[in-house]
């Protein structure tokens, strides 16, 4: 069975520093997806970033990166010049087929305070 | 906003009750994905639609059944209705839905269910 596990239930920086949120996933498979999703007040769920596993280069996306490492099947997401606007709850989830599908399985969530 | 549609957007309802939750997905998406947020089991997948199709199933209880329309949006209907029920519902979107995990899902912004 695929898990995803977030080791750190909740977490706080202060507004321009960096900060990193890790995520452990347990698979069999040798190609797959990982995604990180952000969740605020709102309640929205709203796509960060996505990773192939097949790919070395760790994925970006303006002040957000990944540090993907296969071997170890971790998926950590680094937060750079950290923003009010950042706080939120953040979900590290994994991609596989299911029957003749897909399905997201998403870790418990890490809730990131941006102190000013 | 993430294009994805979902009413209503809060819900009230008695023990036993039927309640029936909707979702129209982004323009040119043909996968619909339903999940449950709760305190206690965090993100749960519930069941995958692809152009009017179950393509994949998660823990969705039996009293608990869906439907994708030819105009593509999707229905979720919860019956006998228990405490245990009350959670947030969300409804995601992908444009297709097998051949491959690295599909996108866009999220509607859920219907908060209340079972008294």
């Amino acid at each position: 069975a695929q898990t995803v596990t977030q080791s750190q239930p909740e977490m706080s920086v202060q507004e321009a520093e960096t900060v990193t949120l890790s995520c452990t996933y347990d698979t069999s498979e040798s190609n797959y997806y990982l995604f990180w999703y952000k969740q605020p007040p709102s309640r929205q769920m709203i796509l960060v970033i996505r990773q192939e596993a097949y790919k070395q280069q760790n994925a970006t996306e303006n002040r957000f990166s990944v540090n993907f490492q296969k071997a170890a099947k971790s998926f950590s997401l680094k937060i750079s010049d950290s923003q009010l606007g950042d706080t939120a709850m953040y979900f590290c989830a994994f991609m596989k087929h299911v029957n003749a599908g897909n399905m997201l399985t998403f870790g418990g969530g890490t809730r990131l305070m941006v102190k000013p | 906003d993430s294009g994805v549609t979902q009413t209503p957007k809060h819900l009230i309802t008695a023990t036993g009750q039927r309640v029936t939750l909707r979702c129209s997905p982004r323009s040119g998406d043909l996968s619909v994905y339903w999940y449950q947020q709760s305190l206690d089991q965090g993100l749960q997948f519930l069941i995958q639609y692809y152009n009017g199709e179950e393509r994949a199933k998660g823990n969705i209880l039996e009293r608990f059944s869906a439907q994708q329309f030819p105009d593509l949006h999707s229905e979720l209907n919860l019956s006998s209705l228990e405490l245990g029920d009350s959670a947030l519902y969300f409804c995601a979107s992908s444009v297709g839905g097998q051949a491959s995990t690295n599909e996108k899902l866009f999220f509607g912004s859920g219907t908060q269910l209340s079972v008294l």
